[in-house]
């Protein structure tokens, strides 16, 4: 089954505690990319990646970090979390850019 | 600054009629063009892909495309209590490199009364 996985789906952390937020898609997709949805805010980009070691920023990206070291994963790394970046957070894959993405089922993030 | 706006609802109505979204987009080149469906707390999910101007029907969902007009619509019949959540609308544009990809409107809230 054509699917994005993410892990964990949900987490309650406290401030500054690293952490990491796993994505896998097994689809064979070059794009991939990590949104937060917010109340009234709507779906913005973090970080994006084209392929295999090529990633770029979105329109959010302070406080956050990616690889993309296989073609597979796509993990989302919190260095010192911070309670601004309590959200919801998606991966999404797709063979383009500009491409209908396929979206994992979401991780609730609430840092305290 | 390329924007993708969205009524944001909430658009309310009776079970068995039309429903009609609304999405304009500003980028003239834009090229491929999304409606996803997304229930409170769940993930979006893809319900439509237009390319070229005109409709395009699948089942319920018919998506209409206008882009000398640069807006695209999504119009679901009979309309069921099941069809309420948030239509987020995506469009791609045409750029080269690190320009392309989706932008995205924050999404119109329907629902669909019993």
């Amino acid at each position: 089954e054509a699917q994005v996985t993410q892990n964990p789906r949900y987490l309650i952390t406290v401030t500054g505690k690293k952490l990491t937020v796993t994505c896998s898609q097994n689809m064979n997709h070059e794009y991939m990319s990590w949104y937060r949805q917010d109340p009234g805010l709507g779906l913005r980009q973090i970080y994006y990646s084209m392929n295999v070691e090529v990633t770029d920023k979105g329109d959010v990206p302070e406080g956050y970090k990616v690889s993309r070291k296989e073609k597979r994963n796509f993990p989302l790394i919190l260095e010192s979390p911070s309670p601004n970046q309590t959200s919801l957070y998606f991966c999404a894959s797709s063979h383009d850019s500009n491409q209908p993405q396929h979206f994992g089922d979401g991780t609730r993030l609430s840092i305290l | 600054q390329k924007e993708v706006e969205q009524n944001s609802g909430p658009l309310s109505v009776p079970e068995g009629a039309i429903a009609s979204l609304n999405c304009t987009y500003s980028d003239r080149v834009s090229q491929s063009f999304f409606w996803y469906r997304q229930y409170s707390g769940k993930s979006p999910e893809l319900i439509m892909s237009i390319y070229s101007n005109g409709d395009k029907e699948d089942g319920r969902f018919t998506a209409q495309l206008n882009k000398a007009s640069q807006y695209v619509s999504l119009l679901i019949r009979d309309s069921q209590p099941s069809d309420s959540a948030t239509y987020l609308c995506a469009v791609g544009n045409a750029g080269a490199g690190n320009n392309r990809k989706l932008i995205w409107g924050l999404g119109t809230s329907l629902a669909v009364n019993p």
